[in-house]
């Protein structure tokens, strides 16, 4: 099986645009999990998508949205872009949504804000 | 305040070397999970302890959950090269729904 794959892979904005972040989990995967990791803070969680509704969202600014579509592929946005959104954001993808699925994490996109 | 706290943040030791790595909360977890992550790479599951107590070997890393829950430990015995990378300490916490926490992470390097 095909991994958690993201894109774009790396990403160069400056403040005040938008951006759109791609997640396509494994196959038969219904939960994405978004997370961002910064060395300050660490890997942060900011939401979760099952079956096209979000089930939990972290503690950031509605400026970070996301979206789950029917294939399981999810994005997410983040609006009026702020220096301190530079980041690595990860996707996770689970087959149910909970504790006691394993996580498979892709490989990121990294966001540079300028 | 991180409900997780890891120690140390870094460490940088030399090949054969044996290391601890902690991971501590003043929460009580029904488990806690032990990821790795690489340059350019996003972190992946290692082990989950699950049980008080509990000890996990992973050929030369060894995981141990606390009697009560709150406290794991990961330990490393002949340290390679090829175990450098960021570890991270991890527990699910109910607020609302289900979400994963992560600690700050551990970050280690192993010099030949």
């Amino acid at each position: 099986k095909a991994g958690v794959t993201q894109t774009p892979r790396y990403l160069i904005k400056t403040r005040g645009q938008q951006v759109t972040l791609s997640c396509s989990p494994i196959s038969g995967h219904r939960s994405v999990s978004w997370y961002q990791q910064t060395p300050g803070q660490g890997l942060q969680f900011l939401f979760e998508y099952f079956s096209e509704t979000q089930r939990n969202k972290g503690n950031f600014p509605g400026r970070f949205s996301g979206r789950q579509f029917s294939n399981s592929r999810s994005e997410m946005n983040v609006s009026t872009l702020e220096l301190g959104d530079s980041a690595l954001y990860l996707c996770a993808s689970s087959y149910y949504s909970g504790r006691s699925e394993t996580q498979y994490f892709g490989p990121g996109t990294r966001l540079l804000v300028l | 305040t991180q409900l997780l706290e890891q120690s140390p943040q870094f460490l940088s030791i030399q090949e054969g070397e044996n290391l601890t790595v902690y991971c501590n909360s003043s929460s009580v977890f029904s488990s806690l999970q032990w990821y790795r992550q690489e340059p350019g790479e996003g972190p992946v599951l290692l082990v989950t302890v699950v049980t008080g107590g509990e000890v996990k070997k992973l050929k030369r890393l060894t995981f141990q959950f606390g009697d009560a829950r709150k406290d794991s430990s990961l330990h490393i015995t002949a340290a390679q090269p090829g175990d450098t990378g960021l570890y991270l300490c991890a527990g699910w916490v109910l607020q609302g729904a289900q979400k994963l926490v992560f600690g700050q992470g551990t970050r280690l390097t192993i010099n030949p």
